[in-house]
């Protein structure tokens, strides 16, 4: 069974300044899917960035960017110039290549932004 | 509206009385799930619809009835609670069968139970 690993529960970063968040994940599967989503406080959940595994190049999307390495099953974010916004649960989730209704997400990481 | 919306945002209840959770999307998906989130503990999938078909029940008690009369709504009837039972409901939406596109979820604001 496919699981997702979260070993970070809280991390802190300055304002401006760059975290990486970590993400591991279990799984045989050669073909995925691997997201990370945001849920501020009290706030919707939303998509932040996405990643297919047969992709070779690591997505970015303005200050968030991924570095994912298939044969370690690692899949870590990375939020630089951090923003006071940016504060939120943080949740690495994958998606088999074939399975389009069963999403597995990780227990979350705890992001907080010092002014 | 847009996107996927839930009501009531907030539910305090008893654990006798029978109340139910709404979802609507609002994006053309084909595929809705419900999720209960706990304090501490990772997203916990309860329910999977696909085409008003229920596809997946994660073992979920029987004090919590889904039903999906169409591909734009998406219920949870809740009676009998537990206090346990208390947590954040999110819904979600996705496009469904079509494992040629990323097919990410969409997740409505939820809503925040407390079993008395």
């Amino acid at each position: 069974a496919q699981t997702v690993t979260q070993s970070q529960p809280e991390m802190s970063v300055q304002e401006a300044e760059t975290v990486t968040l970590s993400c591991t994940y279990d799984t045989s599967e050669s073909d995925y899917y691997l997201f990370w989503y945001k849920q501020p406080p009290s706030r919707q959940m939303i998509l932040v960035i996405r990643q297919e595994a047969y992709k070779q190049q690591n997505a970015t999307e303005n200050r968030f960017s991924v570095n994912f390495q298939k044969a370690a099953k690692s899949f870590s974010l990375k939020i630089s110039d951090s923003q006071l916004g940016d504060a939120a649960m943080y949740f690495c989730a994958y998606r088999r290549y074939t399975s389009y209704d069963k999403v597995i997400f990780g227990p979350g990481t705890s992001l907080s932004v010092i002014p | 509206e847009t996107g996927v919306t839930q009501t009531p945002r907030h539910l305090v209840m008893g654990m006798t009385n029978k109340k139910s959770l709404k979802c609507e999307q609002h994006l053309g998906h084909n595929a809705m799930y419900w999720y209960k989130q706990s304090a501490k503990k990772p997203l916990e999938l309860m329910f999977v619809y696909s085409l008003e078909e229920r596809v997946e029940n994660n073992s979920v008690p029987s004090r919590f009835s889904p039903e999906c009369p169409n591909s734009s709504h998406l219920f949870l009837h809740l009676h009998t609670l537990q206090p346990e039972d208390s947590a954040l409901y999110l819904c979600a939406s996705s496009q469904g069968r079509d494992s040629s596109s990323y097919n990410e979820q969409f997740f409505g604001p939820g809503t925040r139970l407390t079993v008395l």
